[in-house]
């Protein structure tokens, strides 16, 4: 069946050092959105790709979509401490206008 | 002014007992939706309903049951708790314009304990 891998699950930085999680999906996705939940709180929705090879900034945050339209990524530059919390990434279901696919999320943890 | 509500924020309760989760959207959203979080932070979709037409139906136990009043709120009303009920319950609306899948906005969430 349909799958979206997110990866890694945990990542421990230190504060001012650069953060990466990566999704890839086993099919092709029309679009991707990208979700931050800080711990305790709820999913809040950062961005949406949809063009193959877009690029998108968001401050310290860059967001790409693949070629193929079946991986993306988010990069978080010079981490600050607001920005802990599990990024999730989501696609849609195929043939589905109302479902998403989320990946597991990657936890980022900042070390004192 | 909160676009996503949900109460109660916390439940508590014996397993056997039966509770209900409201949700409310004030967003004029057409599509809501359930989700279960379990403790890995795994995000399940439960059931979504459209116009107050119910169009996803995972594989969830027939123990949850959701019901749309109107396409403001859906609440979910669950029997016979279990202990492995025990997770974090999200509602969430998302416009859904045109086709195009749209952002989800999600509600504070609902901590249900089962004991």
């Amino acid at each position: 069946g349909q799958q979206v891998m997110q990866i890694p699950q945990y990542q421990h930085v230190q504060e001012g050092e650069d953060f990466t999680t990566y999704c890839n999906s086993s099919t092709t996705l029309s679009n991707i959105q990208w979700y931050k939940q800080r711990p305790g709180g709820h999913p809040v929705f950062l961005i949406q790709l949809v063009k193959s090879g877009e690029v998108k900034k968001q401050k310290r945050l860059t967001f790409q979509f693949g070629e193929a339209k079946k991986n993306s990524s988010l990069h978080i530059t010079a981490t600050q401490t607001t920005d802990v919390g599990t990024y999730f990434c989501a696609g849609p279901v195929e043939d589905s206008n109302y479902q998403l696919i989320w990946g597991a999320g990657t936890k980022l943890i900042i070390k004192p | 002014d909160t676009a996503v509500s949900q109460t109660p924020k916390y439940l508590v309760t014996q397993m056997g007992n039966d509770k209900s989760i409201k949700c409310e959207q004030n967003l004029g959203h057409d599509t809501m939706y359930w989700y279960k979080q379990d403790s890995k932070k795994f995000l399940k979709i439960m059931f979504s309903y459209n116009n107050k037409e119910l169009i996803i139906n995972e594989t969830v136990p027939n123990r949850f049951s959701p019901k749309s009043p109107d396409k403001a709120h859906l609440n979910l009303h669950i029997n016979s708790l279990e202990l492995g009920d025990s997770a974090v319950y999200f509602c969430a609306s998302s416009p859904q314009l045109a086709g195009l899948l749209d952002e989800q906005f999600f509600g504070p969430g609902t901590r249900l304990t089962v004991l």
